[in-house]
């Protein structure tokens, strides 16, 4: 069966620092991974889509590495901000699933001003 | 540019009371999903519907039916609500081909049952 882990469960740095965010998974047979941030009392907003055939997705600067074989991804988030404050959820969806996807526990960040 | 919309944000329920959760989309999607978010747990799927007229068991189906109405709507109803069933209700939608399969969530739907 498929696990999704997420270490650290928290994260408080101060802002300006680059930091990497970890997911790891069991099971190398996935379609695709994704990150998505949630904020407090709001729905999940997709970040990053990593196809199963690729290593790195970047937007702005998020940028997200999957190396299957290991089973882990990062997401790197370069000069924070007290705004990336959020909860950083990783997501895979397997093959043979439906799409369904499978969900780490999340790593809830803090960025101090 | 409404995306997921989900109803209500909030609800209280007695033990045995019933309710649906609405969820509606305008994004023309044909795939949607049912999870629930309990603290420290990441998101388990409930029931999801791959097209209209076929809907399918998640993960934790129990305590739950669901009516995927037409393409845009998918409901969740709970016919006796348990204390176990306190969460927050997440509805998304799907679409794509292959290994690039994006989703959409709604804002979620809070519920205690006391």
């Amino acid at each position: 069966k498929q696990e999704v882990t997420q270490i650290p469960a928290a994260l408080s740095v101060p802002e300006g620092e680059n930091l990497v965010l970890n997911c790891s998974f069991t099971d190398s047979a996935i379609y695709n991974l994704q990150w998505f941030r949630q904020d407090p009392g709001k729905g999940l907003t997709s970040l990053l889509l990593i196809q199963s055939s690729q290593r790195e997705q970047t937007s702005g600067r998020l940028n997200a590495s999957l190396d299957k074989s290991s089973g882990r991804s990062t997401l790197y988030i370069a000069a924070s901000q007290p705004g990336d404050s959020a909860t950083y959820l990783c997501a895979l969806s397997i093959m043979d699933s439906n799409y369904q996807l499978i969900w780490g526990a999340g790593t809830k960040l803090i960025i101090k001003p | 540019n409404a995306g997921v919309t989900q109803t209500p944000k909030f609800q209280v329920l007695k033990t045995g009371q019933s309710m649906t959760l609405q969820c509606a989309q305008d994004m023309n999607h044909n795939s949607m999903y049912w999870y629930r978010q309990d603290p420290g747990m990441g998101l388990r799927l409930i029931y999801y519907s791959a097209s209209e007229g076929t809907t399918d068991k998640g993960e934790v189906p129990n305590g739950y039916n669901v009516s995927r109405l037409n393409k845009r709507e998918f409901s969740l109803r709970l016919e006796s609500a348990a204390p176990s069933q306190t969460s927050v209700y997440f509805c998304a939608t799907a679409t794509g081909w292959g290994t690039y399969y994006g989703y959409t969530f709604g804002s979620g739907t809070r519920l205690t049952v006391v």
